[in-house]
């Protein structure tokens, strides 16, 4: 089983429209969670980190279900400038910070 | 504030060939260092990772290497090449345990 899994899309949606990526990881000790950004070609962006409370950012929301080792990121009225991957990143405990990614999911809004 | 830079931002290199990509950091010190790489349409994949001078640990047994000479130096390195070392290879930074990492600009390798 991989560390962490995500639907790879792609999603087509229009423009204004809501959706929402789910992600599962296996390591129930993971500490940390992100969610980041990907552009064609382009290097991964932090898009935001994710809290055990929720956290929101504009038009941007992340929830984090440590129980169902489940993080959801939700963006609501979508822009065509939201077309890009979207990486769901883990910390497991311990050492020195290293980031698991998932493969992403691929986001692709249209007018 | 901070600052990553990658370099060459694309490069094609014939088997067999040697490898050297560069990656330093400004306003920062003591970083925690990492080489990616991402494959044509797949995720990314940790080789290595650095925590100071000298210090550098594998995560994937491979032909690649590298090295930490300076605090805010990270090279990659290899002695020859192989097909499967094409890829999309990014370097990144982070302060401690618990924040995201910032990522170089990425190097584009084609290896014909």
């Amino acid at each position: 089983r991989k560390e962490v899994e995500q639907d790879p899309g792609p999603f087509n949606v229009p423009e204004g429209a809501t959706v929402a990526f789910n992600c599962t990881y296996s390591n129930s000790a993971s500490q940390s969670f992100f969610w980041y950004r990907q552009d064609c070609r382009k290097e991964p962006k932090l898009l935001m980190s994710v809290y055990s409370s929720g956290n929101e950012d504009g038009r941007f929301t992340a929830q984090l279900n440590r129980a169902s080792q489940y993080i959801s990121l939700l963006i609501r009225d979508s822009k065509l400038s939201d077309s890009a991957t979207y990486l769901c990143v883990v910390v497991p405990s311990g050492g020195y910070n290293k980031l698991i990614f998932g493969a992403g999911t691929r986001l692709a809004v249209h007018p | 504030s901070q600052t990553i830079h990658q370099w060459p931002a694309t490069l094609v290199q014939p088997v067999g060939s040697p490898l050297s990509l560069e990656c330093t950091v400004e306003g920062t010190s003591n970083p925690n260092l990492y080489w990616y790489r991402q494959a044509a349409g797949r995720g990314l994949q940790l080789l290595f990772y650095s925590v100071g001078i000298g210090q550098i640990s594998s995560e994937v047994p491979q032909n690649l290497s590298a090295s930490r000479p300076q605090d805010r130096q990270f090279i990659l390195s290899s002695k020859k090449l192989l097909l499967s070392d094409s890829g999309f290879y990014l370097c990144a930074w982070s302060v401690r345990q618990g924040y995201g990492y910032t990522f170089g600009s990425g190097t584009r390798l084609t290896v014909v």
